[in-house]
This record gives C-alpha cells, structure tokens and sequence, in this order.
C-alpha cells in the first residue's frame, strides 16, 4: 500500500502567486483531510471531505484558499494569492472510519515558503 | 469549544533517562490518539485508546487514558536518540463528532 501521497514537497514562492498541492489519499478512505502545520505546533483543521463532500471548511481561509475533491478521491488545495503567513507545511490524510478508532494516516506534507 | 492541553511544550534529555508526556482536557473524549512526527514527515499513530483507565504498552512506550477519559498519558522508559520527535495527543468528540481535537504537541530530544 502506498499510502498517502502528496505532491510536491517542497515549493517556493513570490506573494501574491498562486499555488496548489495534490493529495491522493488511501484506496477505500472516503475521508479526506487538508491540515496546515506550523513548526513545532499541532496540525490545525483546514477542511474534511466526506467522499467528495466538504463537511467541515470552517477553517478555511475562503478568501484565498480553494479545495476540491473531484470524483471523491484525489484532492487538490490551492492558494490564490499567497502571503508570507501562509508559509508552513500542508499535510493531507486520510481515514476509514472518520479517524476515531483507527487513526489517520498523512502523507508526509508540502513546505511551502512564501517569499 | 474543546481545547487539549500538552505539557510538557519542550523536553530535553540524556538517553536512558525516562519521561512523561501529559495531554489534559476538561472535556470527554471518546477516544484519543497519540501520534510521533519525525522533520519533515507527517504524524504517525501510535495508538488509540479507548476505555477509560486503559493502558497500552508499545515496546517502552506506555499510554494511559484517564478513568474520566479527559486526560492522558504518554510515559517513554530507557530514551533512546531515535525517541526524538513531536509527540501530538489528539481526542476524539463523542456521538456522531469525528472532528480530531489536537494538542499542540511535545518537541523531544534525547541527547546520547
């Protein structure tokens, strides 16, 4: 199994650029997670799809920030503009069961540096 | 709005000692995670508990769950080098809440 796969892995750019980062979670998790991650901090929420529903975006910068998980598999974040704050890294996972008895599994993130 | 507490933020120690790693809440949890990052990777499980009082031992990591499941544990035995990394506690809401609440982690080194 391959686990979850995240694309790319590092990525710099200028404010105010565009950017987006590709998830392909687990075969068979129909649930989907986008977290944000400062260094030497917890992960923090940024949206949960069930399927190919977004559940819970709550967090979710709107202004700037855009997801989407087409066909409730594979799933995209984007940024648009990026701003120096945005800098940190951006883990997707995934889970079976909604996460509270097996756990999640992440991939291993995309640092972003904003510049 | 539910918020859990780690402590210690930082610790530092020599190999071979032990350590415990606290995660408190006041609120009841249904289950909670404990999870360990290493740089640049994401979190990885480590175990899920369940019943209130439970224990897990994984190797010389043991993990407690409150009687009252609000708070847990995590105790390391004999540190090694390779024990360094982010340990993040993270609960579960009860009833049909699948939103994980995490901590905001424990940053350990151990020094050989």
């Amino acid at each position: 199994e391959a686990g979850v796969v995240q694309s790319p892995r590092y990525k710099i750019i200028e404010k105010k650029q565009p950017v987006a980062f590709w998830c392909n979670p687990i075969s068979g998790h129909n649930t989907l997670y986008w977290y944000r991650q400062n260094l030497g901090q917890g992960p923090e929420l940024l949206i949960r799809y069930e399927n190919e529903e977004a559940v819970d975006d709550s967090q979710l910068p709107k202004d700037r920030f855009s997801a989407e998980r087409l066909k409730g598999v594979d799933s995209t974040l984007k940024i648009q503009p990026a701003e120096l704050g945005d800098s940190a890294v951006y883990l997707c996972a995934s889970s079976l069961d909604g996460g509270t008895g097996g756990g999640y599994t992440f991939g291993s993130g995309t640092r972003l540096t904003v510049v | 709005t539910q918020l859990l507490e780690q402590s210690p933020q930082f610790l530092s120690i020599q190999e071979g000692e032990n350590l415990t790693v606290y995660c408190n809440s006041s609120s009841v949890f249904s289950s909670l995670q404990w999870y360990r990052q290493e740089p640049g990777e994401g979190p990885v499980l480590l175990v899920t508990v369940v019943t209130g009082g439970e224990v897990k031992k994984l190797k010389r990591l043991t993990f407690q769950f409150g009687d009252a499941r609000k708070d847990s544990s995590l105790h390391i035995t004999a540190a090694q080098p390779g024990d360094t990394g982010l340990y993040l506690c993270a609960g579960a809401g009860a009833g049909n809440n699948r939103k994980l609440i995490w901590g905001l982690g424990t940053s350990l080194a151990v020094n050989p």
